[in-house]
């Protein structure tokens, strides 16, 4: 059973950075065919997807986020990171970590952790 | 603006069956496999149907998924109070390269 469990700041500045980290226990961050994502969840854009990183550090990200998002992982730590860099408050939402099952048309994400609220205010 | 198209609210009475539609385009759900998420109030989403129709271990049978083109159908039969959720659609998006999900369905067990 895999455990994530995400980490950072609640609360962020408006033009500053939102850094998060999610820890993986349960099993390996380096597990075939698994990416390591991170999607967000607000009342005005619902579920939304940020993008993910394979345990080699190829990563996707959503067009939309691309220019500001970052996703890293630590295999040896078993944790992976997002850094979302000039925020507004339109980014205020609940971040969750997740692991997603990916090939070719073949997608889902079958572990969550809890989430965590990010709130961008000054 | 979500990617993916659901009714905003569905209802039905304790036993009864409800479906929740998901609708996309030939970008998204008409070339990938259709998964669906569970969501109770204050809880992170729920994995509930993988590859348009198949079960986690531990999801009842009262919970099915089917594909048409590029529509998807979750099902619940039996209906309990405890089933009262938000439902989401979700799949890849070959035009965005990303993963897309739908705006969520609220269902309510009268």
């Amino acid at each position: 059973q895999v455990h994530l469990q995400e980490s950072g700041p609640g609360l962020v500045k408006p033009s500053q950075t939102l850094s998060l980290t999610c820890s993986v226990s349960g099993g390996s961050i380096s597990s075939v065919d698994y990416y390591w994502s991170w999607i967000r969840q607000s009342p005005e854009k619902g579920l939304e997807w940020i993008g993910y990183i394979y345990y080699t550090g190829s990563t996707r990200y959503s067009p939309s986020l691309k220019s500001r998002v970052s996703i890293s992982v630590d295999t040896s730590k078993k944790q992976f990171s997002l850094i979302l860099s000039s925020v507004t408050y339109a980014d205020t939402a609940v971040y969750y970590c997740a692991r997603m099952y990916h090939l070719d048309s073949r997608g889902y994400v079958d572990y969550w952790g809890q989430g965590t609220l990010v709130t961008v205010s000054s | 603006q979500s990617v993916l198209t659901q009714p905003p609210a569905v209802s039905a009475a304790p036993g009864q069956k409800v479906t929740i539609s998901c609708s996309g385009s030939s970008s998204n759900i008409g070339n990938n496999y259709v998964s669906w998420y569970q969501q109770l109030p204050g809880t992170a989403p729920k994995l509930l149907i993988y590859d348009n129709d198949k079960r986690p271990s531990g999801i009842p049978d009262r919970f099915s998924g089917s594909k048409s083109g590029t529509s998807a159908t979750l099902g619940i039969t039996g209906l309990q109070t405890g089933d009262e959720a938000e439902y989401y659609c979700g799949t890849w998006d070959n035009s965005l390269s990303a993963g897309v999900f739908g705006g969520g369905t609220k269902l309510t067990v009268l």
